[in-house]
């Protein structure tokens, strides 16, 4: 069984619209949640931390945590071409104290 | 910011040769990862160290091992290179499992 579960997609929205994005995790015990941004051809990169239940935003994105159903989401409002990647779910699961990253979601945002 | 510096963005080699990849981080982090990514594959971890002189295996170590003989620097060997190693190569660091990874540009490897 995955740890850590996205929807491979790829999610395609239009331009404007709000993608959401969800990431489910099994250990109920993680503290530490991220997402993380990948163009294609190139690394991860960082664009959300979240550690408690309830809603983190940092200017387009909104980040989304409950921990008694176990999912984190993210939401990217007014979605434009250029937030089209794939969008990695990471999460701090406790045995053995790592960091899981899921398979990830493929976004495309539609002119 | 954190900085983490792989040694060459592309790479080709020969199968058989002995392949070094080296990534250096400058935030003194202890804990640093190497990944490789392949399409439909996702993240997969090859080792890991947790401290200078420390190694640990991850979910596919075969093929491969590592050297970290001080705190910036983790080197990913490949011993004896094949083609079914051709993939992209990220290092991460992380100050402690609580916090993020931060990753590496990558090195994408061709075997041939």
């Amino acid at each position: 069984q995955k740890e850590v579960e996205q929807n491979s997609g790829p999610l395609s929205v239009p331009e404007g619209a709000i993608a959401s994005l969800n990431c489910t995790y099994s250990d109920r015990v993680s503290q530490s949640f991220f997402w993380y941004r990948q163009y294609s051809g190139k690394s991860p990169e960082l664009i959300m931390s979240i550690y408690s239940n309830g809603d983190k935003e940092d200017g387009r994105f909104t980040a989304q945590l409950n921990k008694a159903s176990q999912y984190v989401s993210l939401l990217i409002r007014d979605s434009q071409p250029s937030d089209s990647a794939t969008y990695l779910c990471a999460v701090n699961s406790n045995a053995g104290n790592m960091l899981t990253f899921g398979g990830g979601t493929r976004l495309m945002v539609k002119p | 910011d954190v900085k983490v510096t792989q040694s060459s963005r592309y790479l080709v080699k020969r199968t058989g040769e002995k392949v070094f990849l080296e990534c250096v981080q400058d935030m003194d982090h202890e804990n640093m990862f190497w990944y490789r990514q392949d399409p439909g594959l996702g993240l997969r971890l090859i080792y890991f160290s947790y401290d200078v002189k420390m190694k640990e295996k991850g979910d596919i170590p075969e093929g491969y091992s590592v050297s970290r003989e001080k705190k910036e620097r983790f080197s990913l060997i490949l011993e004896s290179a094949s083609t079914n190693q051709t993939s992209m190569y990220l290092c991460a660091t992380e100050f402690n499992p609580n916090q993020p990874q931060h990753f590496g540009d990558g090195t994408r490897l061709s075997i041939l």
